[in-house]
Order: C-alpha cells, then sequence, then structure tokens
C-alpha cells in the first residue's frame, strides 16, 4: 500500500530534551516536507526536500533540523525542543513533476512540549 | 508571497442540502494550482480536488465542485448532497507552478453536518 508513514504519533516531552521525529514513504517521491498545523493558522511548511541531499527552509524553520540521507526517509528533529513547539506535525510526500504534484500526508504526530 | 484566507472559522449544514466554502488568495503570479484538502477527526490531510490554473473549467471531483475565479483569487467548494462523513476541517491550499511543491494553507473552515 502507497503510503506515508510517521512515528511516533504521539509524544508528550519536556524542555531541552531533543527528540526525532521519522517520516517514510514508499512511492519513490522526489520531494518530502513537514508542516506544523496549529489552531487558526493552517498548516505551515517547516522544511522542505527536492531530493537527496538537498533541503531547505519553510516558511517556520526555526528551532527544527531536518536530514535526506536516503530517498524514502525526512526526519524532523527538535535539538531543543520549547513549548511554543508543541503542535500537530505532518510529513508529506510528492512527485516532482507538473500536473503529478498533489502532495500526500502522513498521519500526523502530536507533540506535546511541557 | 502568497496569502490564502478562509473566511469561515464554522459552517454547518443539513443533510442531504449544499454548503459551499469559501477561499480567496492573494498572488502575483500567473501559472499555479490550488487545492482543497479535508481533514475528519481522525486528522489525515485528505486531498479532494485541485485546480490548475491555467484551466478555465472548474473541476469536479462527484459532489464536490469548485467554482475557481481566477480574476477574483477566488476558489470556492462546493459540496452537493452533504452526507454525515462530510463533516471535517476544509483546507484550501495554494501551489506557485515551478517553484517547489510548497504548499500555502489557508487557516480552514470547520464543517458539521448535521442529521
Amino acid at each position: 500500500e502507497a503510503q506515508v508513514t510517521q512515528n511516533p504519533r504521539y509524544l508528550i516531552t519536556v524542555t531541552g530534551k531533543k527528540l526525532t521525529v521519522t517520516c517514510s514513504q514508499n512511492m519513490n517521491h522526489e520531494y518530502m516536507s513537514w508542516y506544523r498545523q496549529d489552531p487558526g493558522l493552517g498548516l505551515r511548511q517547516i522544511y522542505y526536500s527536492m531530493n537527496v541531499e538537498v533541503t531547505d527552509k519553510g516558511d517556520v524553520p526555526e528551532g527544527y533540523k531536518v536530514s535526506r540521507k536516503e530517498k524514502r526517509n525526512f526526519p524532523l528533529i527538535l535539538e531543543s525542543p520549547s513549548p511554543n513547539q508543541t503542535s500537530l506535525y505532518f510529513c508529506a510526500s510528492s512527485l516532482y513533476q507538473v500536473g503529478r504534484n498533489e502532495q500526500f500526508f502522513g498521519p500526523g504526530t502530536r507533540l506535546t512540549v511541557l | 508571497a502568497q496569502t490564502v484566507t478562509q473566511s469561515q472559522p464554522e459552517m454547518s449544514v443539513q443533510e442531504a442540502e449544499t454548503v459551499t466554502l469559501s477561499c480567496t488568495y492573494d498572488t502575483s503570479e500567473n501559472n499555479y494550482y490550488l487545492f482543497w484538502y479535508k481533514q475528519p477527526p481522525s486528522r489525515q490531510m485528505i486531498l479532494v480536488i485541485r485546480q490548475e490554473a491555467y484551466k478555465q473549467q472548474n473541476a469536479t471531483e462527484n459532489r464536490f465542485s469548485v467554482n475557481f475565479q481566477k480574476a477574483a483569487k477566488s476558489f470556492s467548494l462546493k459540496i452537493s448532497d452533504s452526507q454525515l462523513g462530510d463533516t471535517a476541517m476544509y483546507f484550501c491550499a495554494f501551489m506557485k507552478h515551478g517553484a517547489g511543491n510548497m504548499l500555502t494553507f489557508g487557516g480552514g473552515t470547520r464543517l458539521m453536518v448535521k442529521p
């Protein structure tokens, strides 16, 4: 089954404790990205990657890191989480082709930073 | 930078009736894509419908259709014969053509379908 998976689905942590949220896709998509969803603000892009070893900042990159060492994986790293990073996080992937660029989303990760 | 505005935070509709969700956007681009995503209580983001800006014909997908007014920068979603399963958050989103696949989302409209 074609899908984007994220782990963990739920995470409660404390300020300053490094964490990683994993994202994996099995559709051989070039493009992957991370979004955070906050009430009233919709989804905002954190980082994106157009292929292996190619990453760039989105609209809200502060406090986050990413890496793209393999095509299928795109982990999101919070080196020192803070309470304002409490949010719902989505990973998404897509082909990087005109007309075939719909993004497929993972199930979301609910992160709470105390 | 692009902005997307959904002016209706919440809406409700009776089952089997028709409802229209509004979306406006601001861009200086001529080539772009517009999307509507549905987010049910499960939180999964589900693509409902997409529209290419160069196409004049409005997109339709079964009970879902759009009214795309390029000059007015308006992209509304019409849901016909509303069903209880349509209860969800709906997000309008914009993607610029040829500059990465970044989606810019509106703030969302929460739709409640009442029996």
